[in-house]
């Protein structure tokens, strides 16, 4: 149980368009989903928590107008990086809360790459 | 501001030898605390969980937790080259958003 998918597993995209990763929680419900993005050899770092029904808390020194998080249902969260710059390149991953013990449960993560 | 440390390694340890990673925190408040292992570009997967003070044992893997020293332990036992990845400790007061460590890169060597 508590399963979380997200899509797409990689994107290549050219500099200056938009791309939308999608995360899921399968078999429970989740009023909240978190956004990681992490670089190579380094840690995951927390952008913002999407929260079902209102607004995205952003962490700082990210950009919410570039990472823009919809959280429209209890089972999905997009995460739409905006005018892509190769420095977006990156590993993107969701988790979700879920209701059982172990607390945190992780998508498969997105690899971008902007050229 | 809440803290999670680890050593970043990396740790080497010989296939068949107990490896040892420790986590410390600064949040006296914490809670739940947790054990993530990630392999080279995949996301993290959960290894154990612990929320009472001492040992918690599965399969080849110990969580030892010290709310007192503040400290999280992770052993694996009877290491194999297929434990080499990345191990991560989180940990969370409540419901709040967990808080990650950077993570010690485990070798298993043959």
């Amino acid at each position: 149980g508590a399963v979380v998918s997200q899509h797409p597993s990689w994107v290549i995209c050219k500099s200056g368009t938009s791309v939308k990763i999608e995360c899921r929680s399968l078999d429970f419900q989740a009023t909240t989903m978190f956004w990681y993005r992490q670089f190579p050899k380094q840690s995951l770092m927390l952008m913002a928590t999407s929260n079902e029904g209102s607004k995205a808390t952003y962490e700082q020194g990210v950009e919410k107008d570039k990472f823009l998080i919809n959280h429209a249902s209890l089972t999905l969260s997009t995460l739409t990086v905006t005018s892509a710059h190769p420095e977006d390149s990156s590993f993107y991953i969701c988790s979700a809360h879920n209701p059982g013990p172990d607390g945190y449960t992780f998508g498969s993560g997105t690899r971008l790459t902007v050229v | 501001q809440k803290e999670v440390e680890q050593n970043s390694g990396p740790l080497s340890v010989p296939e068949g030898a107990i490896a040892s990673l420790n986590c410390t925190y600064s949040d006296r408040g914490s809670q739940s605390f947790f054990w993530y292992r990630q392999y080279s570009g995949k996301s993290p997967e959960l290894i154990m969980f612990i929320y009472s003070n001492g040992d918690k044992e599965d399969g080849r893997f110990t969580a030892q937790l010290n709310k007192a020293s503040q400290y999280v332990s992770l052993l694996i036992r009877d290491s194999q080259p297929s434990d080499s990845a990345t191990y991560l400790c989180a940990v969370n007061r409540g419901s709040y958003i967990p808080t990650f460590g950077r993570g010690t890169s485990l070798i298993v060597h043959p």
